[in-house]
């Protein structure tokens, strides 16, 4: 089992759908969770964290979180084409709380 | 501005020729890593450093080293680079311990052939 995982897609939604992307991870101590998001050869940039149980919204995103079920989400509302990019899930270690892992990715073309 | 920096940003090499790639950070953070980005296997650590003199190793690191002389600077070596190393190469550093997102460099994308 992946210590982070996540659909690869890529997932393919109209523009000003909701975009819905998943991540589950195994580390059960684990207590900060961040979506990044990396344009095609680019590095990743921080777009939400998310430390406790339930919703945290920033603007147009939204992230959750269910440490029982050991699952996080990303919600994208009012999807737009420049939303198309490559999101990544990462779990900061509970045994190296420097260490963050991430998952492999999901990418996202939202369509005009 | 805070920022982690890498150079080069590119860099076409030959097999066997050692290289270095330089990171450096104005944040005075704690942490710093290394990753390597690969179509279909995301990001994975090559190694880590939790302060200066303090270094482990990541999950793939093999062919690499890396030092940390100083808190701000943690280079990447390779000693006799292989064409498997030709990847994407990102820095991260970030402050140790609380809930805190690492900050990553632009990238340094190798090619050794």
């Amino acid at each position: 089992q992946k210590e982070v995982e996540q659909n690869s897609g890529p997932l393919s939604v109209p523009e000003g759908a909701i975009a819905s992307l998943n991540c589950t991870y195994s580390d059960r101590g684990s207590q900060s969770f961040f979506w990044y998001r990396q344009y095609s050869g680019k590095s990743p940039e921080l777009i939400m964290f998310i430390y406790s149980n339930g919703d945290k919204e920033d603007g147009r995103f939204t992230a959750q979180l269910n440490k029982a079920s050991q699952y996080v989400s990303l919600l994208i509302r009012d999807s737009q084409p420049s939303d198309s990019a490559t999101y990544l899930c990462a779990v900061k270690s509970s045994s190296n709380t420097g260490k963050l892992i991430f998952g492999q990715g999901t990418t996202l073309q939202v369509k005009p | 501005e805070a920022q982690v920096t890498q150079n080069p940003r590119y860099l076409i090499t030959v097999t066997g020729k050692k290289l270095t790639v330089t990171c450096s950070q104005n944040m005075n953070h704690e942490y710093m890593s290394w990753y390597r980005q690969d179509p279909g296997l995301g990001l994975r650590q090559i190694y880590y450093s939790m302060n200066v003199e303090v270094t482990d190793k990541g999950d793939v690191p093999e062919g690499y080293k890396v030092s940390r002389k100083e808190k701000r600077n943690f280079p990447l070596i390779l000693e006799s680079p292989s064409p498997n190393q030709t990847s994407l190469y990102f820095c991260a550093s970030s402050h140790r311990g609380g809930p805190t997102e690492a900050f990553f460099g632009q990238g340094t994308r190798l090619t050794v052939v």
